[in-house]
């Protein structure tokens, strides 16, 4: 079965601090793996995505991922948070035609 | 802006009715995806259309069923309705279908269903 695990409900992080959030994922085959962020009321608006190529990849908002194979992880990282950054953030895996999410994890960047 | 539109953004209705929900794809996508996302269930993929045709299934119930037109605007039709039924649900669209390339999803604003 396929599966995508956000281990952290929230993460808080002082703004300024760097951000980790976690996914690891469990798919047959190679997946394509994607973040997405959710404002309050709003839509998930697409982050970055790993399709082939460089581990690292780099996103909109300063935003970058990390994909680890042999731990199947894929960390959503950022050098130094914003208080804009605030938000809900979902890992999203592609796999035989289906987008699996995970249980989203909460990012608090306090002032 | 996605570029995405969901109507309406609130419905509020009572157990047994029977709903329509409306999704406007970005302009030059050709296909639409629905999902639904609720507190205890999180995200999950409902059902998948292109140019018309439905492409994939996810966890759809037998109660509700979509479409998409020959304008690309799809529907998300909810019947017999239940109070889990009561989530938000997004619609997203892509250019072409994600099998093989996982093309990047452009979500609408969603349609919050409060079903009393």
């Amino acid at each position: 079965a396929q599966s995508v695990a956000q281990p952290e409900d929230q993460v808080n992080v002082a703004e300024g601090n760097p951000l980790t959030v976690k996914c690891t994922y469990s798919v047959s085959g190679n997946p394509y793996l994607f973040w997405y962020v959710q404002y309050p009321n709003r839509g998930l608006q697409f982050l970055l995505k790993y399709i082939t190529g460089d581990n690292l990849v780099k996103g909109s908002y300063g935003f970058e991922a990390e994909f680890n194979k042999s731990q199947t992880s894929f960390h959503l990282k950022k050098p130094s948070a914003l208080v804009s950054d605030s938000a809900l953030y979902f890992c999203a895996v592609y796999n035989f035609n289906k987008f699996y999410f995970g249980s989203g994890t909460k990012l608090n960047v306090k002032p | 802006d996605s570029g995405v539109t969901q109507t309406p953004k609130h419905l509020i209705t009572a157990t047994g009715q029977r709903v329509t929900l409306r999704c406007s794809p970005r302009s030059g996508d050709l296909s639409v995806y629905w999902y639904q996302q609720s507190l205890d269930q999180g995200l999950q993929f409902l059902i998948q259309y292109y140019n018309g045709e439905e492409r994939a299934k996810g966890n759809i119930l037998e109660r509700f069923s979509a479409q998409q037109f020959p304008d690309l605007h799809s529907e998300l039709n909810l019947s017999s309705l239940e109070l889990g039924d009561s989530a938000l649900y997004f619609c997203a669209s892509s250019v072409i279908p994600s099998e093989g390339r996982g093309e990047t999803q452009y979500f609408g604003p969603g349609t919050r269903l409060l079903v009393l």
